[in-house]
């Protein structure tokens, strides 16, 4: 089994350019995640999916980021324009229900 | 407000100590707790996934434990190695189906 593989793992970019993160869960998990992490502290629930559907985005800053889970597999993640703030890891992670969570290596985002 | 609080932020023990990690959740409705460790740079393992109905869960030198009552967890560590040295997250699922992470604890194990 692969794990949630995501993509790029690291990506550098110029201050209001746009940015996108991939992510494939492990196959059979309906619940994706998206957490952002920034250093030192633990990850925070960026956006929660059951199957293609949001059903948590009450932490996403929508006048910036954007998600899609298209056929409920799998999904990404934008910010258009990236700021400096955003500098951080973002992780993906996907679970089925009773189960833990299972987490892909993150994608570390330099924004300069 | 759900919280998950890990004390201390970081420790550092001898090689070969036993050693005990905390964390302390703000409510007891929960669904499990899960017990990760990331290494800088990396993304997060899983070590140990306690449910709600459980009390601990052991996985070779690790052992994790459960109060519900008390919003308490434990993950002990026996026989400390220097590939222990890691940041450890303790991550709450609350009854509303939220995972909530604590900030970790940045383990150092001295050789």
């Amino acid at each position: 089994e692969a794990g949630v593989v995501q993509s790029p793992r690291y990506k550098i970019i110029e201050k209001k350019q746009p940015v996108a993160f991939w992510c494939n869960p492990i196959s059979g998990h309906n619940t994706l995640y998206w957490y952002l992490q920034n250093l030192g502290q633990g990850p925070e629930l960026l956006i929660r999916y059951e199957n293609e559907e949001a059903v948590d985005d009450s932490q996403l800053p929508k006048d910036r980021f954007s998600a899609e889970r298209l056929k409920g597999v799998d999904s990404t993640l934008k910010i258009q324009p990236a700021e400096l703030g955003d500098s951080a890891v973002y992780l993906c992670a996907s679970s089925a229900r009773g189960d833990g969570y299972t987490f892909g290596s993150g994608t570390r985002l330099t924004v300069v | 407000k759900q919280e998950v609080t890990q004390i201390p932020a970081a420790l550092s023990v001898p090689e070969g100590e036993n050693l005990v990690l905390n964390c302390s959740f703000t409510d007891s409705a929960i669904y499990n707790l899960q017990w990760f460790r990331q290494d800088p740079g990396k993304g997060l393992t899983s070590l140990l996934l306690i449910q709600s109905s459980q009390r601990e869960q052991t996985s070779g030198r690790l052992n994790a434990s459960l109060d519900k009552s008390s919003g308490r967890s434990t993950l002990y560590i026996a026989a400390s190695q220097p590939g222990d040295s890691a940041t450890y997250l303790c991550a709450v699922t609350f009854g509303n189906e939220k995972l909530t992470f604590g900030t970790g604890t940045r383990l150092t194990i001295i050789p």
